[in-house]
């Protein structure tokens, strides 16, 4: 059982905006603004899509888009196009060197 | 460029422990700049942190893991190591290792699969 919640899926069509939930506590989402998302397409390496809640690396579209109310933090993927059809995970730290992942998302582009 | 490539065996016995090597390479692992970690994806399911390494040699693991995990740096070689013991088959999955941050990792390598199985 993974520690943040997640949807097992999400879908759109292309050009929509779809958003990914992500749950946790008041141990790890509620408290710290260290939440991040992963990208990862089949038989490939997690890519950071976002961290420190809503913080975009370098070569990152800004059509994804993170941010947290409470103990949920959320990723808005706008703009929807066929190659964000992956799964994503969120993280957070949880305290005491912690670290907890979501148990991902399967994103469709209908 | 930061370059990171994990190597070890495919195929571990049940019992046996799991040894996994992460070379970096486009950098140095005694940079202050960058925690090492390991994470794992179980076929089918999501994925899990498992442990991280400071360039001091300081380590973190999952209270799920802790007692079976150790973690540790080799700067002759430039490269970190996982050692998983006691495997069982729910140790199976896709071992990765990746850098930057305690709180999140930017480059990754691209993977290896360990099963567990007699």
């Amino acid at each position: 059982q993974s520690a943040l919640t997640q949807p097992p899926s999400a879908s759109g069509s292309p050009g929509q905006s779809v958003t990914i939930s992500c749950t946790g506590t008041s141990s790890d989402v509620g408290t710290y603004n260290s939440v991040s998302w992963y990208q990862q397409h089949p038989g490939k390496a997690p890519k950071l899509m976002i961290y420190d809640v809503s913080k975009r690396p370098s070569g990152v579209p800004d059509r994804f888009s993170g941010s947290k109310s409470g103990n949920t933090a959320s990723l808005t993927v706008s703009g929807l196009q066929a190659e964000d059809e992956a799964d994503y995970y969120c993280s957070s730290y949880a305290g005491s060197n912690n670290l907890v992942f979501g148990g991902g998302t399967k994103m469709t582009v209908l | 460029q930061l370059q990171l490539q994990e190597s070890g065996p495919g195929l571990v016995k049940p019992s046996e422990t799991l040894s996994l090597t992460c070379t970096v390479s486009g950098g140095s692992i005694s940079s202050a700049n960058y925690y090492w970690s390991w994470i794992r994806r179980p076929a089918g399911k999501g994925l899990e942190w498992i442990g991280t390494i400071y360039y001091s040699g300081s380590s973190y693991y999952s209270p799920s893991l802790k007692g079976r995990v150790t973690i540790s740096l080799d700067t002759s070689k430039n490269q970190f190591s996982l050692r998983l013991n006691s495997v069982t088959a729910t140790d199976t999955a896709a071992y990765y290792c990746g850098g930057r941050s305690f709180y999140f990792m930017d480059v990754w390598g691209k993977g290896t699969t360990v099963t567990v199985s007699s």
